[in-house]
């Protein structure tokens, strides 16, 4: 168990550029779920995926945000102009998956992103 | 609306005791609760899960209770030792392997 990589772990970029952050699951894990986190704040749900079916977005991904699965593995998570706003650790989990059967998610160490 | 409320930003006691963290929740019936253990610049990290139909779960030196009537759930880590200082995240998880809903959290500093 090598456990959830997230690259890059920092990323300090200008307003208006765009960003995009890489994670890689549990290698078995089928379930894939983004999530935001700022300040004295717990997380905050982005988005999940099922292998590379996209489940579920929250109303906090504006159109901005873009995130793809493309082969079941690892996933990015996109940032179109970026805003002062986004600034935030942005985690990823992953779970073995299952509805109904609830197994704990297991946490990369997260980007943190700053927005200049 | 729906809240889900850790009801210390902080906690402080002394090496040897038992911490005892709070969790309240209104507007939702979650399936299950987990516990999540974060230190500075890192992601969280699985403590405890415990199902709706359970009243308590133990592992070691920790506990949790998950009463569905009061909408709380209590954590407790006996013997406590500065090394379990660390902010401790209560999530809902509504129906299961569902995205987790969480709390601000409880920073606890444990002093020798």
């Amino acid at each position: 168990d090598t456990g959830v990589s997230q690259d890059p772990r920092h990323k300090i970029t200008k307003r208006g550029q765009n960003v995009t952050f890489r994670c890689d699951p549990i290698s078995e894990h089928n379930r894939l779920y983004w999530y935001r986190q700022t300040l004295g704040q717990g997380p905050e749900f982005l988005t999940y995926f099922q292998n590379e079916a996209q489940l579920e977005k929250s109303r906090l991904l504006s159109d901005r945000f873009s995130a793809e699965r493309p082969k079941g593995s690892f996933s990015t998570l996109e940032i179109q102009r970026t805003e002062q706003g986004d600034s935030a650790m942005y985690l990823c989990a992953s779970s073995p998956g299952g509805r109904g059967n609830n197994q704990p998610q297991h946490f990369g160490d997260g980007t943190r992103l700053s927005i200049l | 609306s729906q809240k889900i409320e850790q009801n210390s930003e902080a906690l402080n006691i002394q090496e040897g005791k038992t911490a005892t963290l709070t969790c309240n929740y209104t507007n939702y019936s979650p399936a299950y609760l987990q516990w999540y253990r974060q230190d500075p610049g890192r992601g969280p990290v699985f403590l405890l899960l415990i199902r709706e139909n359970e009243k308590e779960k133990r592992k070691e030196r920790l506990k949790v209770t998950f009463d569905t009537t009061l909408k709380q759930s209590l954590f407790h880590i006996t013997a406590s030792q500065p090394a379990d200082s660390a902010t401790y995240l209560c999530a809902l998880d509504p129906s299961g392997n569902t995205p987790l809903v969480f709390g601000k959290g409880t920073r606890l500093s444990v002093i020798a």
